[in-house]
């Protein structure tokens, strides 16, 4: 069960849009509509920001939005907000009914 | 609301071991298609899942740490328990819990979440002799 494939870093000014990937297999991502996203800030628990690869839970900005093509997800988050800047991970359910996470993206606001 | 909380030791001997409880609130564990999972990270690392039970009691573990993992829930006392044995400092992490919401059904289809939708703070675990 390998972990899914995440940018390390990502980074874009305020206002900008930034779109963070996340490649898996046809175990994973390309086997369900189950990729989530999560939002860690330094030192706090994760945040889910997305989930079903594109929708958002109650209270998330509509700036976060989610895609997917093949054994690829993809997270966009459109007008760079400082508060925007932490750590991303996505996840998958597999089809060994297990879950797996990326490696985390860091999304610097410059 | 829904608030899930962890507790347990701080510190650990290597070859001990460990057991992590998760309490809730703002849900019962016997709600139909409620789970619980436990996902850890190591400081600095991404993170990783480990272990996840049902309202009916259905389990799921991490393929490679089956043997050491062990997740059980106490409905009547809204706590779910993560027991790892043979610790190792490669164990040294943060564990997390964190809630599965409940399906729904319609007529024909029922609709299965596979997203944790709350979390709770977080319990360090360092392993060290």
């Amino acid at each position: 069960q390998s972990a899914l494939t995440q940018p390390a870093s990502v980074s874009g000014s305020p206002g900008q849009s930034i779109t963070i990937s996340c490649t898996g297999t046809s175990s994973d991502v390309g086997d369900y509509d189950y990729v989530s996203w999560y939002q860690q800030h330094p030192g706090k628990a994760p945040k889910l920001v997305i989930y079903d690869v594109t929708h958002r839970p109650s209270g998330i900005s509509t700036r976060f939005s989610g895609s997917k093509s093949g054994n690829t997800a993809s997270l966009t988050i459109s007008g760079l907000q400082a508060d925007d800047e932490a750590d991303y991970y996505c996840s998958s359910y597999t089809n060994i009914d297990t879950w797996v996470f990326g490696g985390g993206t860091k999304l610097t606001v410059l | 609301q829904i608030t899930l909380k962890e507790s347990g030791p701080t510190l650990v001997k290597p070859t001990q071991t460990l057991t992590l409880t998760c309490a809730v609130s703002g849900f019962s564990l016997s709600t139909g298609g409620v789970g619980v999972g436990w996902i850890r990270q190591p400081p600095g690392k991404a993170l990783e899942w480990l272990a996840l039970v049902y309202w009916n009691d259905d389990d799921r573990y991490r393929p490679s740490l089956k043997s050491r993992l062990t997740i059980t829930k106490d409905t009547s006392r809204n706590k779910v328990v993560l027991t790892m044995t043979n610790m190792d400092p490669v164990d040294t992490a943060t564990y997390y819990c964190a809630h599965v919401p409940p399906g729904n059904c319609s007529s024909s289809t029922c609709y299965i979440p596979y997203h944790f939708d709350s979390w709770g703070q977080g319990a360090l675990v360092t392993v060290s002799s």
